[in-house]
């Protein structure tokens, strides 16, 4: 595997359901982000971490729960979620050289949909 | 409040001739930019960046051109080629955050044979 993955691709979950999206980057870096992409909307930025420690959490509600075990996995767990919480969930990756800015590679994304 | 503008959600360009992206930002705090290109079923790809103390970064086909009084970004690919039909995203760093990439909406570039 190269870059970065995300499973599974595709998921449907009702709004009682528990379901975890997967990331796991083969790039050697340090900081992973989870970003949102609704219909018509821009990406935006969910979550971020960086040397396993989150960095950064965009006012997400609390339904959206990330883990980072080590710096080549991050997962979001998803509880309760809602119908307007239907969007595509991309996973990235950088390496965090401090106070210079990286480049962020992407997954290919899950298509979630919440009925 | 959005901070970063495509106002072209299409735009169609013949083979061989060049493709002009566009994008406008509000935020004078954004000093790293970036453009993306994602084709369908797939995540965005890293293209091209260029910081603030630059007005022009080249690569390949791909030029990247910042005015930075004007709050404008846009990307030109010469010669444009089929291959290039994807959407394409502005991204911006900075004001705040050297993690938060603020992203365009995108536009679709259709290169027709």
């Amino acid at each position: 595997e190269t870059g970065v993955t995300q499973t599974p691709r595709h998921l449907v979950m009702g709004m009682t359901n528990k379901k975890s999206l997967k990331c796991e980057q083969h790039l050697g870096h340090n900081a992973m982000y989870w970003y949102k992409q609704s219909a018509k909307k821009p990406l935006e930025l969910m979550f971020v971490y960086s040397l396993e420690e989150r960095v950064e959490n965009n006012s997400v509600p609390s339904r959206f729960s990330p883990e980072c075990p080590n710096s080549s996995h991050l997962f979001l767990h998803l509880h309760t979620l809602q119908p307007e919480d239907s969007a595509l969930y991309l996973c990235a990756s950088s390496q965090d050289r401090g106070r210079t800015y990286n480049e962020q590679f992407f997954g290919p994304g899950t298509r979630l949909t919440v009925l | 409040d959005q901070q970063v503008k495509q106002n072209s959600p299409s735009l169609s360009v013949q083979e061989g001739r060049i493709s002009i992206l566009n994008c406008d930002y509000t935020n004078s705090m954004f000093d790293y930019f970036l453009w993306y290109k994602k084709y369908p079923a797939e995540g965005p790809t890293f293209l091209i960046s260029i910081s603030s103390i630059k007005d022009k970064n080249e690569d390949g086909r791909f030029t990247v051109f910042l005015n930075k009084s004007a709050k404008h970004l846009s990307l030109h690919i010469v010669p444009s080629q089929p291959g290039d039909s994807a959407v394409y995203f502005c991204a911006f760093l900075g004001g705040g955050s050297n993690y938060k990439l603020t992203f365009g909406k995108g536009t679709l570039l259709t290169v027709n044979p």
